[in-house]
């Protein structure tokens, strides 16, 4: 059976630093390609980061670029998202996501809040 | 701003068919024929419903359709039901082992 599992999430005040982590099982990791997807509070899904199979390509949004930090350990069938100067509107659910077959986790709630 | 666009919102009385548009680039949508469609309920993790332009996964009922003209895909939902409403998302392969997705479009039952 494929699960991500996505951890790391809850509390923390403006500036602040998480770490938020994915494991997966199930599917072969190292073949695919990662993303973090978010979504706000009553908003739609928001795209955050993406790295390759082999961590060559790695992509973020600009709304987190020079914030945020993607990096997998294929090894350990784990994804990372390094969240850094947290914002409040950072605030959402993070989705750990293959986009090729499609598997999603069931996401982390981040809250950015003084 | 999302890679792909997506109308924020389509809506269709039950029995209707409604189709929601996916358009990107000759370097997404346009160059590959790997176009994901996902249904969205909320708190629950989305859900793969359409892969590659046309195809279905084991499950997802065949009032569920995907199709590609260029630089757009489309999805339509045929014989709407109530369950029908929640958020779709598109996603297309964009090369260098890269998707890109859309921002989400909220389809109403009426």
């Amino acid at each position: 059976e494929v699960q991500l599992v996505e951890s790391g999430g809850g509390l923390v005040k403006p500036g602040g630093s998480l770490r938020l982590s994915c494991a997966a099982s199930g599917f072969t990791f190292s073949s695919y390609s990662m993303n973090w997807l978010r979504q706000a509070p009553g908003k739609g899904l928001e795209w955050v980061s993406s790295i390759s199979s082999s961590s060559t390509h790695i992509y973020y949004a600009d709304s987190v670029k020079g914030r945020f930090t993607i990096s997998r350990d294929n090894a350990k069938n784990s994804l990372f998202l390094q969240m850094d100067s947290l914002r409040a509107e950072d605030t959402g659910v993070y989705y750990c996501v293959c986009a090729g077959p499609g598997y999603w986790g069931q996401g982390t709630l981040v809250t950015v809040s003084s | 701003q999302s890679a792909l666009t997506q109308p924020p919102s389509a809506s269709g009385s039950p029995g209707q068919s409604v189709t929601i548009s996916c358009t990107g680039t000759s370097s997404d949508v346009g160059g590959y024929n790997y176009v994901s469609w996902y249904q969205h309920h909320p708190a629950k993790a989305p859900k793969l419903i359409i892969y590659e332009v046309n195809k279905r996964p084991s499950g997802v009922p065949d009032r569920f359709s995907g199709s590609k003209s260029g630089n757009t895909a489309s999805l339509t939902v045929s014989g709407l039901q109530a369950e029908d409403e929640a958020d779709y998302y598109c996603s297309s392969y964009a090369g260098s082992n890269h998707w890109v997705f859309g921002g989400g479009t909220h389809l109403t039952v009426l």
